[in-house]
């Protein structure tokens, strides 16, 4: 098993321009999770979902949509990036029950 | 949310026990206490969890106080790979989507 793969690994974006990042897991695990990761930061919740065709706001959700259409995808879009979206992104997947999250490499963004 | 505090920074010799404080006095009688640790930007990765009784398993050990206001995070022989960010986390209740919320953790610097 691959576990939480997450694409690109690296991009670097002009403020105004949009991208989607691709999660997948192939885990069969219900809920997914976008975090996010500045300097110096813990990691900040941005959107989640508990299952195929849900999506629910996090702590940070502003500047960002997401879309589960299928549960092993967790796809997060920028739609006008911005510099203070530079960060690291990390994808993480979970079971339903009280059960650990399993976490992706991460996707380094840079926006200038 | 239960919140937790943890000290910034902790050193230990390699080959001895370290020993991570966490206090989170707001948790509620539901809620988990989780620990996750960070190496070097990666993905954070699962230690262990528990909601009463001291947890062990093949990396660590976990004892948490008969009120639960607080918990201690073991690693019995630390080695220059357990050097990472160690997070302890109280864990919302799963029908809200099983959030974790990462605070900023404690570094954790083996030393030979």
């Amino acid at each position: 098993n691959a576990g939480v793969t997450q694409t690109p690994k690296f991009r670097v974006l002009k403020t105004g321009q949009s991208m989607t990042l691709l999660c997948a897991q192939d885990m069969n695990h219900e809920y997914m999770y976008w975090y996010r990761q500045d300097p110096g930061m813990g990691l900040r919740l941005i959107h989640y979902s508990v299952g195929e065709g849900t999506t629910a706001k996090g702590e940070v959700p502003d500047g960002y949509n997401v879309s589960r259409l299928k549960k092993q995808n967790f796809l997060l879009g920028l739609e006008s990036a911005a510099p203070s979206q530079t960060s690291v992104y990390f994808c993480a997947s979970g079971r339903v029950s009280l059960e650990t999250q399993y976490f992706g490499p991460g996707t380094r963004l840079l926006v200038l | 949310d239960a919140k937790t505090t943890q000290p910034t920074s902790m050193d230990c010799a390699e080959g001895r026990a370290a020993n991570l404080p966490c206090n989170h006095s707001t948790i509620s009688g539901n809620e988990y206490v989780y620990w996750y640790r960070q190496i070097h930007s990666q993905g954070p990765q699962y230690i262990i969890h528990g909601l009463k009784n001291n947890e062990t398993n093949e990396m660590a050990s976990l004892i948490i106080t008969e009120d639960r206001k607080s918990s201690t995070l073991i690693l019995p022989h630390a080695t220059l790979r357990d050097t990472a960010v160690y997070y302890c986390i109280v864990r919302v209740p799963y029908n809200q989507g099983g959030k974790l919320i990462f605070g900023q953790g404690t570094e954790l610097s083996v030393k030979p």
